[in-house]
């Protein structure tokens, strides 16, 4: 069974700060989602990897497959970052491949 | 490009009745995926289907069903309605090629439902 376990469970910081929000899991993976919900909204994709590192914006995702870690970065902070950040992992092979999920990052963003 | 659709929105049960739940995935998309999420036990993997198969399932009792039609468009059910089941469902559109880790997800905006 793959866990899946993320930290900080809560983080409030400052504008303009940097922020990373890491995730690590159990067994090997196909592919690794870093997700972003807003409160009452729904929930949009922001990354999908297997593999190194990808940049979209102000968002940097990074994926260490050899020590099953992965760390999303956030670039010059602003309140509109405030979200639930979810990781989620697809197993890889043995034909149950659906996502498992980490419990969320509650992200808060101060002016 | 129109996005993931979940009807209904909002709805309200009671306990021992059954409901059915609409997904139609982005055009194109093949595969549609199922999630609960409650407050508890955060987003849980219900199902998975691509071109009408079930290609995954979750740990969820037998009363969690699902399928999809030959428009790539999926219906969940859950029949004996318990208090428990009250949780936002979300459905997710994606290409589906296992080769390349079945590709981004795209999530409807989920379906709130109440059991009283």
């Amino acid at each position: 069974k793959n866990e899946v376990e993320q930290s900080p469970q809560n983080l409030t910081a400052q504008e303009g700060e940097f922020i990373t929000i890491n995730c690590s899991y159990s067994v090997g993976i196909s592919a690794l989602h870093w997700l972003q919900q807003h409160p009452g909204g729904g929930i949009v994709s922001l990354f999908m990897l297997s593999s190194g590192k990808k940049k979209h914006g102000r968002l940097i995702a990074t994926i260490n497959i050899q020590e099953k870690h992965s760390s999303l970065h956030i670039t010059a902070s602003h309140p509109r970052d405030s979200a639930v950040y979810i990781c989620a992992v697809r197993s890889r092979g043995g034909g149950a491949d659906g996502l498992t999920f980490g419990k969320g990052t509650h992200l808060i963003i101060q002016p | 490009k129109a996005g993931v659709t979940q009807t209904p929105r909002y709805l309200i049960k009671t306990r021992g009745q059954q409901v059915t739940l609409s997904c139609s995935p982005i055009s194109g998309h093949r595969s549609v995926s199922w999630y609960q999420q409650t407050p508890g036990q955060g987003l849980q993997f219900l199902f998975e289907y691509f071109s009408e198969t079930q290609r995954n399932k979750g740990n969820f009792p037998g009363r969690f069903s699902g399928r999809q039609f030959s428009n790539s468009r999926s219906e969940m059910n859950v029949s004996t309605l318990e208090l428990g089941d009250s949780a936002l469902y979300l459905c997710a559109s994606s290409l589906g090629n296992r080769l390349a880790g079945h590709g981004e997800l795209f999530f409807g905006e989920g379906s709130r439902l109440t059991v009283l």
